[in-house]
């Protein structure tokens, strides 16, 4: 069974750039997964940052943008700042309507 | 504004059934597939079922295929998820999420907006 990876954690100093990445454990991500990404903070609801590879939903922020980089699919975020201290999830289409997430990457902003 | 608004959720025996509802507003909502999306205490999101816009559609993570039953009523602007025979492993916040299209498709595979979630207890 293929498994969607993400880093458990990560950290960034503030004004600081970070590439968080989502990958298979078996063959590569490319935009045909149509990867998408989600900021969770403690006791909220996600909330949608990209879809579709490197689209970004409405209201985010530019420091944050999507792409394939080698096998994955990568997150960056441009001038960290103390409010991106979140979970981050990636999650992609497998086919056959079937969705599968990543376990989600801690990002620490210090 | 896009409001999606969950309930029914519970503490509930090893074995028992739930129904969850998932209430919308603010967009046309059979023209959009919705999800079902879950979260254990302390870990991250799982994905557990999709509907089609018309509801002919359905699908489900291999977890919970057989005992959980997607279905939504249009004429409401209401998602439910039927929950039956529930483990402890079934314990999570369920979140309902709106898809980007009518489909549940690789064009359309993103959740937003997502709603606060139910929290479903599975304890003796």
């Amino acid at each position: 069974q293929t498994v969607v990876t993400q880093e458990p954690s990560f950290s960034v100093s503030p004004g600081g750039t970070v590439t968080l990445t989502c990958g298979l454990t078996s063959g590569s991500v490319s935009t045909t997964y149509y990867p998408s990404w989600y900021q969770q903070t403690p006791g909220q609801a996600p909330r949608t940052l990209i879809y579709s590879t490197n689209t970004r939903s409405s209201g985010v922020p530019d420091r944050f943008s999507g792409s394939i980089l080698g096998n994955k699919a990568a997150l960056t975020i441009t001038g960290a700042q103390a409010d991106d201290d979140s979970d981050y999830y990636c999650v992609l289409y497998m086919g056959n309507g079937i969705s599968v997430f990543g376990g989600g990457t801690k990002l620490t902003v210090l | 504004e896009v409001q999606l608004l969950e309930s029914g959720g519970g503490l509930v025996q090893p074995g028992g059934s739930l129904r969850l509802s998932c209430a919308a507003s603010g967009f046309t909502f059979s023209s959009y597939a919705m999800s079902w999306v879950r979260q254990a205490p302390g870990k991250g999101l799982e994905w557990v079922s999709g509907i089609s816009g018309s509801g002919d559609r359905t699908y489900y993570a291999d977890s919970v295929k057989g005992r959980f039953t997607v279905s939504r009523d249009n004429s409401k602007n209401t998602l439910y998820l039927q929950v039956n025979s529930l483990r402890a492993e079934d314990t999570a916040v369920y979140y309902c999420a709106k898809y980007g299209g009518i489909a549940v498709a690789r064009a359309t595979n993103w959740f937003d907006p997502w709603g606060q979630g139910t929290l479903v207890t599975v304890s003796s």
